[in-house]
């Protein structure tokens, strides 16, 4: 059964960071591109950002770009979001999500991002 | 950016009757390998979002046979043969063609 679950959410002020990881296992973690997918209260889902299975190719949101890192470990099955200069508008419940022939796949359940001073 | 537009936006339909949820994107959605990244996801309430359908018409694993999704061009259909009071929920329609991937405004169904 794929899983994947994602930690590291949580209360930040304005201007702060986190990091958000992902643990996946039940696929081969390794052969797949993977991707996170936002969405604020209240709002549509907004695509963030996608790493390639071996981390040659990275894309970005115009919203995030400069400010997020995607990154990835496929040894520990795990992908990462490194969020810096947060703002009030990336509050949000972030999911992981399978990349692949289907693109997407499958979601985590997400993590709460909340910017609040 | 790919614009995607869904109507209805909301759709209330009768336990048993069929539903349909219409998309159209701004551009092509075919990509360089030919197929074509048109996606149909559901978030019942309390969930994360599943993927019910990849590229136009190919149903996701597990997912019941009374929903379908065809079209071509610019123009999709979703369609729920029957509906059940488990489909209730919010339906997206997305294109993973071109980054940004980018989604529908949604369309929530519910039992009248």
């Amino acid at each position: 059964e794929v899983q994947l679950v994602e930690s590291g959410g949580g209360l930040v002020q304005p201007g702060g960071s986190l990091r958000l990881s992902c643990a996946a296992s039940g696929f081969t973690f390794s052969n797949y591109g993977m991707n996170w997918v936002r969405q604020a209260p209240g709002k549509g889902l907004e695509w963030v950002s996608y790493i390639s299975s071996t981390s040659s190719t990275l894309e970005y949101a115009d919203s995030v770009k400069g400010r997020f890192t995607i990154s990835r470990d496929n040894a520990r099955n795990s992908l990462y979001l490194q969020m810096n200069s947060l703002r009030a508008g990336d509050t949000a419940v972030y999911h992981c999500v399978t990349g692949g022939a289907t693109r997407p796949g499958y979601w985590g359940q997400g993590t709460l991002v909340t910017i609040s001073s | 950016d790919i614009v995607m537009t869904q109507t209805p936006l909301s759709s209330p339909v009768t336990l048993g009757q069929p539903a349909s949820i219409s998309c159209r994107s701004s551009q092509s959605l075919v990509y360089s390998d030919g197929n074509t990244y048109l996606s149909w996801l559901q978030r019942r309430p309390g969930q994360p979002p599943r993927l019910l359908i990849y590229k136009i018409s190919n149903r996701f694993s597990g997912v019941p046979d009374r929903f379908s999704g065809s079209g071509a061009g610019t123009d999709f259909t979703l369609k729920i043969s029957r509906v059940e009071a488990e489909d209730v929920g919010v339906y997206y329609c997305m294109q993973a063609a071109q980054f940004p991937w980018t989604f529908g405004q949604g369309t929530k169904v519910e039992i009248k």
